[in-house]
């Protein structure tokens, strides 16, 4: 069936370091595309998102960029810091009747150490 | 603060309890949704309200109950529930129109079940 996946459950990067979390989706009619963060105990936190028709698109210490030929996503954080340090989420966007139904991945934990 | 409020952040109930999750959004959006994360699992997609009509009931058991009387307010009503419904609940909201529209979601309510 339709997914969204990540490759890696956990990635241990050090400060300083440039981060990157990929993601796998399988629908190829979808067209948007969210990254979240979620700290411990709090809800996900929208963090950036791209349009089917972008490549590319850049935050403040972010970059989301997509594949659309082999149906893949990455979130590239720069200069890691340990509050960067959550589990990061791809969502998947598509819309159904007017109103948007996002189908999550499993996650990526980002430990972030000193 | 997220723009989406939900309460209470923790709860704990018996088997046999009868309570209420309340979700309220100061975001001017148009849909509502109930989602449940669990350990190792990914978000699960639990109820859309759109304009205040259920437009989705992801195959939930009839022990969780949805309301929404406005667009503004979402609630959650549990009874008898199961140790395995413990889990976070994520409450959310976005513009109900059109695609790509950008899911924000509160804090979230933890619930126990003893």
């Amino acid at each position: 069936g339709e997914s969204v996946g990540l490759h890696l459950p956990t990635l241990s990067v050090q400060e300083g370091d440039n981060s990157i979390i990929n993601c796998a989706y399988s629908n190829s009619a979808s067209d948007y595309f969210i990254w979240y963060k979620q700290e411990s105990g709090k809800g996900p936190q929208f963090i950036i998102d791209i349009r089917s028709n972008m490549d590319k698109r850049q935050g403040q210490r972010v970059t989301v960029l997509l594949n659309k030929t082999v149906k893949h996503l990455s979130l590239q954080i720069a200069a890691t810091q340990p509050g960067d340090s959550a589990v990061y989420f791809c969502a998947e966007n598509f819309s159904n009747s007017g109103y948007s139904t996002l189908t999550f991945g499993k996650g990526t934990m980002l430990l972030v150490s000193p | 603060e997220t723009g989406v409020t939900q309460t209470p952040r923790h709860l704990v109930m018996g088997m046999t309890n009868k309570k209420s999750l309340k979700c309220e959004q100061h975001l001017g959006h148009n849909a509502m949704y109930w989602y449940k994360q669990s350990a190792k699992k990914p978000l699960e997609l639990m109820f859309v309200y759109n304009f205040k009509e259920q437009t989705e009931n992801n195959s939930v058991p009839s022990r969780f109950s949805p309301e929404c009387p406005n667009s503004s307010h979402l609630f959650l009503h549990l009874h008898t529930l199961q140790p395995e419904d413990s889990a976070l609940y994520l409450c959310a909201s976005s513009q109900a129109q059109g695609r790509g529209n950008t899911i924000y979601f509160g804090e979230g309510s933890w619930l126990t079940v003893v």
